[in-house]
């Protein structure tokens, strides 16, 4: 049974960056697939914000490019996401999830984690 | 980008109702288009993919059709565990990106 686990800080000061980490457990990130981020603003919709491929390609929502970086530790089984320059409207539900192709649902999710942007 | 858009943004309905939501792409996405439940506090679960199958373990109440730019997400019979919001999704976009709906509440009526 493959899961998803985000963990990082709940709470994000303004223009700082947001970094958070998503373990996956039941199956080997370098075995392949896509592991993406996609957020979710507190009482609003979902938005995809990027995916990286088991070897290290990466895919951005061309709105957030500009301040996403995702990676992925193969030796810890985890990929993780930094968005920088954070601001208020940069507060939301993280989830990371699992996508079997790069034109593929997202079939596996983590429970998601409240990241809030406040000083 | 391409946008979707959801009818209705919410709706009213009782235990075995048939209920239908419409989802809507800016350009032609072929069947490249998700359903996705989520509950409050819980992650989206993905219901149907690539417009009508059904994901492993989905009541077979759910169905969704429709190619191009318009589909259609049934629930043949609601159950009271199907009061949620349904998002669609586009994955035909790639790799430039992945967009959703902004959702279609079901409550009870």
């Amino acid at each position: 049974q493959v899961q998803l686990q985000e963990s990082g800080p709940g709470l994000v000061k303004p223009s700082e960056t947001l970094s958070l980490t998503c373990a996956v457990s039941g199956y080997s990130i370098s075995s392949g697939y896509y592991w993406g981020w996609i957020r979710q603003p507190p009482g609003k919709g979902l938005e995809w914000i990027g995916s990286i491929y088991h070897s290290g390609s990466t895919y951005y929502n061309p709105s957030l490019k500009s301040r996403v970086t995702i990676s992925v530790d193969t030796s810890k089984n985890q990929f993780s996401l930094k968005l920088s320059s954070v601001t208020a409207a940069d507060t939301a539900v993280y989830y990371c999830a699992r996508h079997v192709g790069i034109a593929a649902p997202f079939d596996y999710w983590g429970q998601g984690t409240l990241v809030t942007v406040s000083s | 980008a391409i946008r979707m858009t959801q009818s209705p943004s919410s709706l009213s309905a009782s235990t075995g109702d048939r209920v239908t939501i419409t989802c809507r792409a800016s350009q032609g996405i072929s069947s490249y288009l998700a359903w996705y439940q989520q509950k409050p506090g819980k992650a989206p679960k993905l219901l149907i993919y690539a417009a009508s199958t059904l994901q492993s373990g989905v009541p077979s109440r759910f169905s969704g059709s429709g190619s191009g730019t318009d589909f259609t997400l049934t629930i043949s019979c609601l159950q009271s565990e199907d009061f949620a919001t349904y998002y669609c999704q586009q994955y035909y976009s790639y790799p430039v990106g992945f967009t959703f709906g902004p959702g279609t509440k079901v409550d009870i009526k």
